[in-house]
């Protein structure tokens, strides 16, 4: 079973660029999640999908982040313009039902470096 | 608001000893459940262990086990028989009931001694 995708792997810009992030989750996984991971923290929480719906994105500034995920299937994340406060490991996770308990299964991460 | 809280940024142990990684966790639910993830240098994370908290029973997996103190909401991972390959990032994390948000501690970096 192939796992959850992600590309790029490492992206380096200016600050004031956009950037765009691509996650393919494990097939037939409903819920997709985008966590950012700051340097010497845990992974937080950006947004969560189920399907193609949004059902937390609480924790997403809003003013530069954006989020997609049509199809229910795979999902882009947008960021523009960047901050340098920005930089950080971008994680993307599925996990086949809702629920609590449920494991997430999670993609290498994109590792974004803000100049 | 559920946080989870790991006191220790760094632990060793040597090979084939035991170690315990230590978590408290908060939170005003009584539905809930916990993780112990592990995130080796190349950054893919792996659920290494989970717990239902309506569960008294402590989890375990192969060399892997868990203390769950309820009243105490702590949640320690216990390694036995350490490995070299068991060397990464651990982190706890908590999830409340009806939905998967999980709220992650800040980790603990194991190192194995040869």
């Amino acid at each position: 079973e192939a796992g959850v995708a992600q590309s790029p792997r490492y992206k380096i810009i200016e600050k004031r660029q956009s950037v765009a992030f691509w996650c393919n989750p494990i097939s037939g996984h409903a819920t997709l999640y985008w966590y950012q991971q700051i340097l010497g923290q845990g992974p937080k929480l950006l947004i969560q999908f189920q399907n193609n719906g949004v059902v937390d994105d609480s924790q997403l500034p809003k003013d530069r982040f954006s989020a997609e995920r049509l199809k229910g299937v795979d999902s882009t994340l947008k960021i523009q313009p960047a901050k340098l406060e920005d930089s950080a490991v971008y994680l993307c996770a599925s996990s086949l039902l809702a629920g609590g308990f449920n494991e997430q299964f999670f993609g290498p991460g994109t590792r974004l470096t803000v100049l | 608001a559920q946080t989870v809280t790991q006191s220790q940024p760094e632990m060793s142990v040597q090979e084939a000893e035991t170690v315990t990684l230590s978590c408290t966790y908060d939170t005003s639910e009584s539905d809930y459940y916990l993780f112990w993830y592990k995130q080796p240098p190349s950054r893919q994370m792996i659920l290494v262990i989970r717990q239902e908290a309506y569960k008294q029973q402590n989890a375990t997996e192969n060399r892997f086990s868990v203390n769950f103190q309820k009243a105490a909401k702590s949640f320690s991972l216990k390694i036995s028989d350490s490995q070299l390959g068991d060397a990464a990032m651990y982190f706890c994390a908590l999830s409340q009931g009806g939905s998967e948000k999980l709220v992650f501690g800040k980790g603990t970096k194991l190192t194995v001694n040869p």
